[in-house]
């Protein structure tokens, strides 16, 4: 029973832009959107969180939508070694990540 | 730096057989700990989290149970294993609740 939604699978070119979205439709006020990826066979990384601003790092950017219920992960220049299953998780800040959901597989073709 | 250890990499045991997973973080005090599977083809799912020493909560009835005898060491154990169990299990830490979570490399469970 996760609590977002993401297609199952996208293409993107090396070079380009890959934005990667998220329906969470039933998040409350004090749950935050966090974006991992998994590469195959390994455990997650973290990519980024947020709450209601957009936020950046090194890796990608957030985008959460005024109304919290989607957002899209952006990785700006996508490269191979960013193809991975994404997933889009919310949690409540009280460590309690539930279901990871089936994430979106991210294929970067040369 | 903080590092997370998991082992065995690779388990397999037969149907009703006992399970311990082992879990240590170093280079931190006092982390958030958890354990998760993530069955074939599938999401992860939190099992177990903790707060602090012999503080556990579990998110799913299951065969599974978790303990943590110290502040870096968190164990995952059944007593019979089901076909069911087989899986990718994780455990992870972090430093604040709302915190990215830190995720060790993994056991990968075959129940026969």
């Amino acid at each position: 029973d996760a609590k977002t939604t993401q297609p199952p699978s996208m293409d993107c070119a090396e070079g380009r832009a890959a934005n990667l979205p998220c329906n969470h439709s039933t998040i409350s006020g004090n749950e935050y959107v966090y974006w991992y990826r998994q590469i195959h066979s390994q455990g997650p990384q973290y990519i980024i969180h947020g709450l209601k601003n957009n936020e950046t790092n090194e890796m990608a950017s957030l985008i959460i939508t005024e109304d919290r219920k989607s957002s899209t992960l952006i990785l700006p220049h996508a490269t191979l070694r960013d193809t991975a299953v994404y997933y889009c998780i919310v949690g409540d800040g009280a460590g309690n990540m539930l279901t990871f959901g089936g994430g979106t597989r991210l294929m970067v073709k040369p | 730096s903080q590092t997370i250890h998991q082992w065995p990499a690779t388990l397999v045991q037969p149907v009703g057989s006992p399970l311990s997973l082992e879990c240590t973080v170093e280079g931190t005090s006092n982390p958030n700990l958890y354990w998760y599977r993530q069955a074939a083809g599938r999401g992860l799912q939190l099992l177990f989290y903790s707060i602090g020493i012999d503080q556990i909560s579990s998110e799913v009835p299951q065969n599974l149970s978790a303990s943590r005898p110290q502040d870096r060491q968190f164990i995952l154990s059944s007593k019979k294993l089901l076909l069911s169990d087989s899986g990718f299990y994780l455990c992870a830490w972090s430093v604040r609740r709302v915190d990215e979570q830190f995720f060790g490399p993994g056991t990968r469970l075959t129940v026969l």
